[in-house]
């Protein structure tokens, strides 16, 4: 799997968009790109996903550079809940579908200042 | 409702005791995780399952061992083996189905005395 860089922290004033980068620069072309985040004594917890086209859901937005080297996941109206670590995995498709393990860096701290 | 659930959510054991972590899901995943968390690291994959009665080592597998009977369950057993046993450890559950996210549960933390 691709090695991923991602700031080590960053804050946002509650109620604006939070953007959090991560540079994957080796990716592969059958690579995706997952975000999760982690709130203190928790278990990860899923975000959102995607190969190279932009990505929404309920949670958040996946932008994907053109080149797939880098991507941001957007909070669009961030509150105080959404402060944790926020993971970027880059992950290949295998054979086996879903039976291999992510590889979880650092991550970015996100700090939502009120 | 649908999910992981990890048991206990903390435990105490006296070194050189085995101890085993529970992992039950009920969203009909066929694959299993367990992972170790140390303060202010990522996850390390300790060890995987696709299927029943199958699992595979993964990155931190020395000192651990697991075993998985039914589909729903994938305990895990720290044994006295295990040098530095004290973390937090997570289990998660995955469909096997290309590019599925992995689902966690909200982990059990580990003191050794």
């Amino acid at each position: 799997d691709a090695k991923t860089t991602q700031p080590p922290s960053m804050d946002c004033a509650e109620g604006r968009a939070a953007n959090l980068p991560c540079n994957h620069s080796t990716i592969s072309g059958n690579e995706y790109v997952y975000w999760y985040r982690q709130i203190h004594s928790q278990g990860p917890q899923y975000i959102i996903h995607g190969l190279k086209n932009n990505e929404t859901n309920e949670m958040a937005s996946l932008i994907i550079t053109e080149d797939r080297k880098s991507s941001t996941l957007i909070l669009p109206h961030a509150t105080l809940r959404d402060t944790a670590v926020y993971y970027c995995i880059v992950r290949g498709l295998y054979s086996g579908g879903g039976a291999d393990g992510l590889t979880f860096g650092k991550g970015t701290h996100l700090i939502i200042q009120p | 409702d649908g999910g992981i659930t990890q048991s206990p959510k903390y435990l105490f054991r006296k070194e050189g005791q085995n101890v085993t972590l529970s992992c039950e899901q009920n969203l009909n995943h066929d694959a299993m995780y367990w992972y170790r968390q140390d303060p202010g690291q990522g996850l390390r994959l300790i060890y995987y399952s696709q299927i029943v009665n199958d699992f595979q080592k993964g990155d931190i597998a020395e000192g651990y061992s697991v075993s998985r009977e039914k589909k729903e369950s994938f305990p895990l057993t720290v044994t006295s083996a295990q040098k530095n046993p004290t973390a937090f450890y997570l289990c998660a559950s995955s469909q096997q189905v290309i590019n599925q996210p992995q689902h966690f549960g909200d982990g059990t933390r580990l003191s050794i005395l």
